[in-house]
């Protein structure tokens, strides 16, 4: 078992849709849980990070996690064609910031 | 500041050759990573070093060898290429001060094996 499992897509949305992202995690020792971006042939860049479970909002980004049911979430309202890319969820345990990252959801969104 | 810089951009290389990948960051950071990224895979760590002249191993590291001299450059290096590396490789770099602290990457490194 893969130790974050996340669906690749690909998601195509029409511009102005709510997009929702998931993952699931299997390591209990997982503390921090993030989402980062990637642009075609860019690096990847952080968008959000959450600790423990519960809700954080960032403009019409939202990120959830779930740490009951071992599950991360990311919500993008009001989604544009700039949010077009690859979401990957990633988890840190405790040990020197060392990041698990999922398969990553390649997401379009046209105009 | 440039952030994180990998060189070169795009590399061929044949089976059996070796190559250096550069890494070098200027925010002065402790913690730098290789990871490699495979069409739907992810980015899986291949090497990290927690500061100049302390390295480890990740979750991917056979056929690598990475070394740590200063705190700006963190060089990967391919001993005998095979087709299985090829991959983007992306280094990034963290502050390493606090209990989480955000990972930059640099653009990544293209690499093809044949």
């Amino acid at each position: 078992q893969k130790e974050v499992e996340q669906d690749p897509g690909p998601l195509s949305v029409p511009e102005g849709a709510i997009v929702s992202l998931n993952c699931t995690y299997s390591n209990s020792a997982f503390q921090y849980f993030m989402w980062y971006r990637q642009y075609s042939r860019k690096g990847p860049e952080l968008l959000m990070y959450t600790y423990s479970s519960g809700n954080k909002e960032d403009g019409r980004f939202t990120a959830q996690v779930d740490k009951s049911s071992k599950y991360i979430s990311l919500f993008i309202r009001d989604s544009q064609p700039s949010d077009s890319a690859t979401y990957l969820c990633a988890d840190q345990g405790t040990s020197y910031g060392k990041l698990t990252f999922g398969q990553g959801t390649i997401l379009t969104v046209h105009p | 500041n440039a952030g994180v810089t990998q060189t070169p951009k795009f590399r061929i290389l044949k089976i059996g050759q070796s190559m250096t990948l550069q890494c070098t960051q200027d925010m002065n950071h402790n913690y730098m990573y290789w990871y490699r990224q495979d069409p739907g895979m992810g980015l899986k760590l291949i090497y990290y070093s927690v500061g100049a002249g302390i390295t480890d191993k990740g979750e991917v590291p056979n056929g690598y060898n990475v070394s740590r001299s200063t705190t700006e450059d963190f060089p990967l290096r391919l001993e005998l290429a095979a087709p299985s590396q090829t991959s983007v490789y992306f280094c990034a770099s963290s502050a390493g001060s606090g209990v989480f602290e955000t990972q930059y990457f640099g653009p990544g490194t293209r690499l093809l094996v044949l």
